[in-house]
């Protein structure tokens, strides 16, 4: 079965840490995502990529940078996490010849404290 | 920027009652829009999609949805719900490529 791996289900870290938030896939896709998810707003995108080493802005990009050094791993970094960054996030991904064919991870909730 | 609107946070259904979930788009063009469901405590998964021909599009666990494109809607409908379909349903539009743009959620709790 093909999946998206988020490496922790749940994270508390300290305002100020930096936050690293890992996302593998196994299905040699293209395309991959970073959603956060949020109560009574839905999922916003933060950053995607097209390809290794390839990185976009969404809609909410402040605050965090993403890595993407291998095709199958994304990574989300908050650079000084603050409290306003506690939120769901879920990663994502598709291939090129599927665009809108997403599958995603479970999920990692953060909680800054 | 393509949008979707869904009008009600919350709906709670009878079991076996029908079910219509609202969704509407602003874009000007034919959007490509899609319905995703999260179940509790797990990632998304789409249901259907529409991207042009048949406005009546069938999709998986017995859901179908409707374009209309003089109302801008793209609605979710099961004839007859189920105790499993409780979950959280989100509508989508894609505003560009392989990216795509949710609304805020629809909660459907389902009553005995």
């Amino acid at each position: 079965d093909v999946k998206v791996t988020q490496s922790s289900r749940y994270l508390v870290k300290r305002t100020g840490e930096k936050v690293f938030l890992e996302c593998v896939q196994d299905m040699d896709h293209e395309n991959m995502f970073w959603y956060r998810q949020d109560p009574g707003l839905g999922l916003r995108l933060i950053y995607f990529s097209y390809d290794v080493k390839m990185k976009e802005k969404g809609d909410i990009p402040e605050g965090y940078s993403v890595s993407r050094e291998k095709k199958e791993r994304f990574s989300l970094i908050l650079e000084s996490a603050s409290t306003n960054q506690t939120s769901m996030y879920l990663c994502a991904s598709s291939l090129v010849s599927d665009n809108y064919g997403y599958t995603f991870g479970s999920g990692t909730r953060l909680t800054v404290v | 920027a393509q949008s979707v609107t869904q009008p009600d946070i919350h709906i709670t259904v009878s079991e076996g009652a029908s079910l219509e979930l609202r969704c509407n788009y602003s874009y000007g063009a034919t959007p490509y829009l899609f319905w995703y469901v999260q179940s509790p405590g797990q990632g998304l998964q789409l249901l259907l999609k529409y991207f042009s021909g048949d406005t009546l599009v069938q999709g998986i666990k017995g859901f179908e949805a409707e374009f209309k494109r003089s109302q801008s809607s793209f609605n979710l409908r099961k004839p007859s719900v189920h105790w499993s379909d409780a979950a959280e349903y989100f509508c989508a539009v894609a505003p560009g490529y392989s990216t795509l743009t949710f609304g805020k959620g629809t909660m459907l709790l389902v009553s005995p």
